[in-house]
């Protein structure tokens, strides 16, 4: 069976300071992996994804993910945020015909 | 954006009232799926479907029961609505099940009194 587990559920950072939100998988099959972002009040909407190819994957606003087989993990970072990355992060795994979520990292930016 | 739609976006009910939340789309896509999302718990999967007429249950399933007569509307129904059910309910479609994205609704917050 598939599972993520996110390793922090809340993440307080600096403005334009990086940022690191841990991701960690496990699966039987081919590896899909994603993360979504969820702005206060809204739907989930996708960040990037990683279905093959390279494994440096870069995504919408700034944010990019590594692939790392061997460590099972899909980190998300960004090198310098921004007041409107404040939201939930949501990393997420193939599974049979659906996809399995991780609980979500609450990302606080701080003036 | 994808052509997701919930309805009703907002609605307050009592105990033991039956309650139906309706997802609608657009992208003629063969997956949809419905979530609760509660503080603590992030995004917990209730019933998907397949095609029309073809559903199954999620992870928490008990309470909720779901209905697809045609490929763009994906019903939920609450038969007697309970307070652990007050939450916030997202619509999701998918082409292809796990192997692609899924997109997402604008949710609808129930809230049992």
């Amino acid at each position: 069976a598939q599972s993520v587990t996110q390793l922090d559920s809340q993440v307080p950072v600096f403005e334009e300071a990086p940022v690191e939100l841990r991701c960690n998988y496990s699966s039987s099959v081919s590896v899909y992996l994603f993360w979504y972002v969820q702005y206060p009040n809204q739907g989930l909407q996708l960040l990037l994804k990683y279905l093959s190819g390279s494994t440096l994957v870069k995504g919408i606003n700034g944010f990019e993910a590594e692939f790392n087989k061997s460590q099972t993990s899909f980190h998300l970072r960004k090198p310098s945020v921004h007041i409107s990355d404040t939201a939930e992060y949501f990393c997420a795994v193939r599974g049979a015909q659906k996809l399995v979520f991780g609980q979500g990292t609450r990302l606080t930016i701080n003036p | 954006d994808a052509g997701i739609t919930q309805s009703p976006r907002h609605k307050v009910t009592e105990t033991g009232t039956p309650v139906t939340l309706r997802c609608h789309q657009t992208e003629n896509h063969r997956y949809m799926y419905w979530y609760r999302q509660d503080p603590g718990h992030g995004l917990r999967l209730i019933h998907y479907s397949y095609g029309v007429k073809d559903t199954d249950k999620g992870e928490v399933s008990d309470g909720y029961s779901v209905s697809r007569s045609k490929t763009e509307d994906f019903l939920l129904t609450l038969e007697s609505a309970t307070s652990s059910q007050t939450s916030v309910y997202f619509c999701a479609i998918s082409e292809t099940g796990g192997y692609y994205e899924q997109y997402f609704g604008p949710g609808t917050r129930l809230t049992v009194t």
